[in-house]
């Protein structure tokens, strides 16, 4: 079945760069999506690509997407301390009408300043 | 625009209780779902709806319901409460499943059964 994978933790000084990978088995998802969730709270989209793009900027966030090794990256440029939380990766669900979503694990960013 | 609610923000069951946790949103969205979420195991579709009266069972649906008889509101009931279902669940709502998916999220209800 369909299934997302990140890796758990990762911890950057301010300033640095962060980049927050995830592979994805799906290959007919339409687009893929990160969410941030801050502590306490719901999850909020942050950025999401389309399946026929490699690359979206967008301001201090660069996604990038490899279709054929179905991986993604989330980049981080000057990372800062508000962007400490939980990045979920997720993609849709090729087949499905339903809008579903399958989610990763994951990944905590903790910044240091 | 509230977005998606939820009620209660934390509550504290005993093993064999029943509660109901509250979802609405009011954004006139068709589809609605509902997740937990275990440390490290990101999240885990229970129940979704692509509309009122329609209902169907996610990744995880053992031990709960849920009802939908308006667009606004999707509750999720939990029948005899384990210690399984210790968790933090949260409801979230999409206007259309096509292509383009955004779903948007409630603040979450965290669960405790003891």
């Amino acid at each position: 079945g369909e299934d997302v994978e990140q890796s758990l933790f990762l911890s950057v000084r301010e300033g640095d760069s962060s980049v927050i990978n995830c592979t994805y088995t799906d290959s007919s998802s339409t687009y893929l999506y990160w969410y941030k969730q801050e502590p306490g709270a719901g999850l909020q989209l942050l950025t999401y690509i389309f399946s026929n793009m490699d690359m979206k900027q967008d301001q201090r966030l660069t996604v990038l997407l490899n279709k054929k090794d179905k991986h993604l990256s989330l980049r981080i440029a000057d990372t800062q301390t508000g962007d400490s939380a939980i990045y979920f990766c997720a993609e849709s669900i090729g087949s499905s009408n339903t809008g579903k979503l399958i989610f990763g694990q994951g990944t905590t960013l903790q910044v240091k300043p | 625009n509230a977005g998606v609610t939820q009620t209660p923000k934390f509550r504290i069951l005993k093993i064999g209780q029943s509660m109901t946790l509250q979802c609405a949103q009011d954004m006139n969205h068709n589809y609605m779902y509902w997740y937990r979420q275990d440390p490290g195991m990101g999240l885990k579709l229970i129940y979704y709806s692509v509309g009122a009266g329609i209902t169907d069972k996610g990744e995880v649906p053992n031990g709960y319901n849920v009802s939908r008889s308006t667009t606004e509101y999707f509750p999720l009931r939990l029948e005899l409460a384990a210690p399984s279902q210790t968790s933090v669940y949260f409801c979230a709502s999409s206007y259309s499943p096509s292509s383009y998916n955004e779903q948007f999220f409630g603040p979450g209800t965290r669960l405790t059964v003891l």
